[in-house]
């Protein structure tokens, strides 16, 4: 079955960078665009952008733009993101989701940043 | 950037009442329209796509309607199940996802 699995919980202090990645399973990698979505404790969902797997291509969404970077392994069928300088409002859970449908979610992973 | 207005923010409903959720877009997303459920601790699950498609698995009380900058998520009878936040999302420009509704017991 489709299946998407996201690397562990991460702590941070501000400043630093996370990588987050999300392993697909199940259907051919190359195939569906890969999509990010963050919610912070208690809030709603916010989208971050996508990579397409097959050609590497990327778009951001404006409020993330020179400090995320979305990247692929295709050996591994692995895509992941990187957030850069981060910032005590980015302790959020990050989600990878497949296709312009975001159908199926990775479990997501939460991501503190703390001094 | 499309924004998507969610109401009510909450809804307080009985278990085998009808729920009506609304999403209203702030310029025409066409059908582009996706709803989602989730609860404590789980990731968002689709339940509707492109408007009025179920996705698969999904039970039929669910159902979607609407185009343009309106659209309406029923579910006919609930169930205890179902009692969770409720997001729509666009994708016709980029995409945004609404604040959600949260559809709770009464």
């Amino acid at each position: 079955q489709v299946q998407l699995v996201q690397s562990g919980a991460e702590v941070k202090k501000p400043g630093a960078s996370v990588k987050v990645s999300c392993k697909a399973s199940g259907y051919t990698f190359t195939g569906y665009y890969m999509h990010w979505v963050r919610q912070a404790p208690g809030q709603g969902l916010e989208w971050m952008g996508r990579i397409n797997p097959n050609s590497g291509g990327t778009n951001y969404a404006q409020k993330f733009q020179g400090r995320v970077t979305m990247t692929r392994d295709t050996s591994i069928s692995t895509a992941y993101m990187e957030l850069s300088r981060l910032r005590s409002d980015d302790t959020a859970v990050y989600y990878c989701a497949r296709d312009q449908q975001l159908v199926p979610w990775g479990q997501g992973t939460l991501v503190t940043v703390s001094s | 950037e499309i924004v998507l207005t969610q109401s009510p923010a909450t809804l307080s409903l009985s278990p085998g009442e009808r729920a009506t959720l609304s999403c209203r877009a702030s310029q025409s997303v066409s059908s582009y329209l996706a709803w989602y459920q989730q609860k404590p601790g789980q990731a968002p699950r689709l339940l509707i796509y492109d408007a009025s498609n179920r996705a698969t698995g999904i039970p039929a009380r669910f159902s979607g309607s609407g185009s343009g900058t309106d659209f309406t998520l029923t579910i006919s009878s609930l169930e205890p199940e179902d009692f969770a936040v409720y997001y729509c999302q666009q994708r016709s420009n980029s995409i945004t996802f609404g604040q959600g509704t949260r559809l709770e017991i009464k």
